[in-house]
């Protein structure tokens, strides 16, 4: 079965400082991931994907995240934070092999300090 | 704006009263999925309906029911609301369900029952 560990349920970071989410997934067929954001009330709303092709992949508001099959690993980045990017991020894996149900990771709380 | 519409947004229920939760999305997708999300769970499957014409239970499926209407309706309907079925409830669907499609998901439905 398919799963994905999401490392961190909250981290705290200072305005325009650099911000790594990390997750891990265990399947070791092709893989679909996702990053989605969820901010206060609000749905959640894909901030980037990796399907095939480059492992760096770009997304919304300046979020980049790493696709690294050696280490299982699919980290979320942005160099600078802002406020506004306080919200809770989830980590997804598609569904694969005949399946339809995506795995979620249990989502990273970031929290953006002035 | 093309996307998932969930309605209502907000309702209080009383334990044993019944309610339908909407759901509708107009992308033309196959699969449609209900989640609810509770503080520290993450996302949990409550059903998932990888095509017109099928549905499937997810990881929480007890206490209730769905029902795929046509293509693009697919309701969630709790018989006899209990206290534990308050939660914030999401509904998503994709164009494939199965591969790198993504989700798209609803604003969210908070339910309380008293």
């Amino acid at each position: 079965a398919q799963s994905v560990t999401q490392l961190d349920s909250q981290v705290p970071v200072f305005e325009e400082a650099p911000v790594e989410l990390r997750c891990n997934y265990s399947s070791s067929v092709s893989v679909y991931l996702f990053w989605y954001v969820q901010y206060p009330n609000q749905g959640l709303q894909l901030l980037l994907k990796y399907l095939s092709g480059s492992t760096l992949v770009k997304g919304i508001n300046g979020f980049e995240a790493e696709f690294n099959k050696s280490q299982t690993s699919f980290h979320l980045r942005k160099p600078s934070v802002h406020i506004s990017d306080t919200a809770e991020y989830f980590c997804v894996e598609g569904a694969s092999g005949g399946s339809y149900i995506p795995t979620f990771g249990r989502g990273t709380s970031l929290i953006v300090h002035p | 704006n093309a996307g998932v519409t969930q309605t209502p947004k907000f309702q209080v229920l009383k334990t044993g009263q019944s309610m339908t939760l909407q759901c509708a999305q107009d992308m033309n997708h196959n699969s449609m999925y209900w989640y609810r999300q509770d503080p520290g769970m993450g996302l949990r499957l409550i059903y998932y309906s990888a095509s017109e014409g099928t549905t499937d239970k997810g990881e929480v499926p007890n206490g209730y029911n769905v029902s795929r209407l046509n293509k693009r309706e697919f309701s969630l309907r709790l018989e006899s609301a209990a206290p534990s079925q308050t939660s914030v409830y999401f509904c998503a669907s994709s164009e494939g369900g199965t591969g790198g499609y993504g989700y798209t998901f609803g604003s969210g439905t908070r339910l309380t029952v008293v």
